[in-house]
């Protein structure tokens, strides 16, 4: 099993382009997670997902757009990218019962906004 | 305001040695505590989760102490190896559950030969 698998690992952007990043996971886990993380700052919700077709925002939500058509992929969107939006973003699942719903993380996309 | 505060920030420790990183969180009401190893460049991956009930829980040579009175948790790694370089992030599910978690910053170990 790869787990949960995070495309594309690195992207430049200027800003006001737009860009999706790719989350898959292969363990058919109900929720789907997007966070960021800066320096110096703990990691960050964005948005999420509970189920196929459904997402709710998270902390951080301005700027970003997501899509979950299928239960195994998780699309984070940059409709109009700025520098603010430079960061790493992190993509995790987990299953909605048991283990306290042990959050699984891919291992991310370094994303620079110029 | 950071509701999970962890320190020391970084330290430097030599292998084969034990250290031991602090969490203090305010989140109420708590649910579970959990602990995530960062390597550089990768994905955080979960070491332990404690609910209120648990005071201790081991994985391998880290342990995890949790007091849900004083709202205080600590990660002890016993005989440190050079793999245990990085990031480590104390992680507590509160009011908004397992969907809504507040992250601390991480305690940055690096284990020198």
């Amino acid at each position: 099993n790869a787990g949960v698998t995070q495309t594309p690992k690195f992207r430049v952007l200027k800003t006001g382009q737009s860009m999706t990043l790719l989350c898959a996971q292969d363990m058919n886990h109900e929720y789907m997670y997007w966070y960021r993380q800066d320096p110096g700052m703990g990691l960050r919700l964005i948005h999420y997902s509970v189920g196929e077709g459904t997402t709710a925002k998270g902390e951080v939500p301005d700027g970003y757009n997501v899509s979950r058509l299928k239960k195994q992929n998780f699309l984070l969107g940059l409709e109009s990218a700025a520098p603010s939006q430079t960061s790493v973003y992190f993509c995790a699942s987990s299953h909605p019962s048991g283990g306290h719903r042990e959050q699984f993380f891919g291992p991310g996309t370094r994303l620079t906004v110029l | 305001k950071n509701q999970v505060e962890q320190s020391p920030q970084s330290l430097i420790i030599l292998e084969g040695k034990n250290c031991t990183l602090q969490c203090n969180y305010t989140v109420s009401p708590f649910s579970n505590l959990r602990w995530y190893k960062q390597d550089t460049g990768r994905g955080p991956v979960s070491l332990t989760i404690m609910t209120f009930s648990e005071n201790t829980k081991s994985n391998g040579r880290y342990t995890a102490t949790l007091d849900a009175d004083t709202k205080q948790s600590s990660l002890h790694i016993t005989a440190s190896q050079l793999s245990d370089s990085a990031s480590y992030i104390c992680v507590v599910s509160g009011p908004y559950g397992n969907n809504r978690l507040a992250f601390g910053k991480g305690n940055q170990v690096v284990v020198i030969p």
